[in-house]
Parts: C-alpha cells; structure tokens; sequence
C-alpha cells in the first residue's frame, strides 16, 4: 500500500541554521510527492512539489528531491528563519496505474520551531 | 484568490449530538476531501468525494457521514458525537488529478 514516514519532532534549530526534515515513502503506483507547511492556527498550505524521479521542488528557500532509488524526499533550507516555524507534512499522491483519484497520504508532521 | 471556507473555528457540543461541519470552495473545483488531525498522527482521511453526489471512505469514516449536494459545499456530519472525536477536521478541495489540494483553515471540535 501507500505511507509516507517523516522523521518525528519537535525540531529546534536556531536562526541561520541548516535543516534536513528525512521523509520516504512506500507506493504501489507512480507517486508525486508533496510537502505541505501549516503555520500556527491555519491550514495546511503546498510548500512545493515533485512528479517524477530527480525532479527537484522548491520554493522559499525550500528544496526536496524525488529519489525513486532511495524513496525519498528530503526536505532541506540551508538558512532558517523564525518565520519558518511550522508544522512540516510530507505527503505523497498516487495517481499511478488502478487509482481513479490520486488521494494524498500523509506523513505525522514535523514541529519546526525556529529561536532568533 | 483560492478560498476554502470552513463554517466555524471553534466548536463545542455534546456527547450524543449531532454535528454539521460545513465546507465551502469558491474555484468550482470538482474534488473535495474531509480530515481530521490530532497530535502524532498526522492528517486522516476520513471522506472525499470525486463529484456532486458521489462520495467514497477515506481511512476512518466509522462515526461519519457526509453530503456533497451542490459542487461548491461539501458537509461532514456526526450522527451522535462522542469524545473520541474531538480533534482539528481541515476540509480541502483540489481541481482534479494531480493538482494542488487547498485547505480550510480547520475546526476544532470538542465534544464534552
């Protein structure tokens, strides 16, 4: 079946530090994966995204590249702020072969707090 | 700008209730999904739906209904609150395939 694993928090880092949140995933199919961001009291938001293996999303200083040979998907920003404390969710779609909707799985979520 | 609108913030109820969480989009997207997101466990699917009318189970739909009458709102009902549902439910709607899921900015519920 479908599952992602991220790695557990809380993460605490201080500013200007370099982050790595690990996240692999488990797919039947032909998956495009996701990271997903929610700041305190809101709704999860697509921090970015990749469709293929060695695509490379980013976005915000963010980056994850798809690596089929590893089923991975690390999320790495090589310069934090305070205003990247958030909730990180990797999640994966899996629109492959048999699937009629591409439904996102979810990993647990990852506590980044960010100290000045 | 996309928007998904969730009928509260904040609810409180009581075990035995029964509970409407309503969910509205605003870009005539055709899917529309139901969580719910407690502490180490992430985001569950609990319902989606693929078009008006049409609805299929996620992970966890035992305690659950929903209703997709209209494109735009789709509604998750409680038939009889119980405690054990008090948690964050975040509503999403995606235009289809592959695309981006946008999401609600959540309801808390707790059910004394």
């Amino acid at each position: 079946g479908n599952s992602v694993t991220q790695m557990e928090g809380p993460v605490t880092l201080s500013e200007e530090a370099f982050l790595t949140i690990n996240c692999t995933y488990t797919a039947t199919g032909y998956p495009s994966l996701f990271w997903y961001v929610q700041y305190p009291g809101e709704g999860l938001q697509l921090l970015l995204k990749a469709t293929k293996a060695d695509d490379k999303g980013s976005n915000k200083g963010f980056e994850a590249t798809y690596r089929k040979e590893t089923t991975s998907f690390h999320l790495e920003k090589g310069s934090v702020q305070v205003s990247d404390s958030a909730v990180y969710f990797c999640a994966l779609s899996d629109i492959g072969r048999g699937s009629t909707l591409g439904r996102l799985y979810f990993g647990r979520g990852t506590q980044l707090t960010v100290w000045p | 700008d996309v928007k998904v609108t969730q009928s509260s913030r904040y609810l409180v109820k009581r075990t035995g209730e029964k509970v409407f969480l309503e969910c509205v989009q605003d870009m005539d997207h055709e899917n529309m999904f139901w969580y719910r997101q407690d502490p180490g466990l992430g985001l569950r699917l609990i319902y989606f739906s693929y078009d008006v009318k049409m609805k299929e189970k996620g992970d966890i739909p035992e305690g659950y209904s929903v209703s997709r009458e209209k494109k735009e709102r789709f509604s998750l009902i409680l038939e009889s609150a119980s405690t054990n549902q008090t948690s964050m439910y975040l509503c999403a709607s995606r235009e289809g395939g592959d695309n981006e899921q946008f999401f609600g900015p959540g309801t808390r519920l707790t059910v004394l």
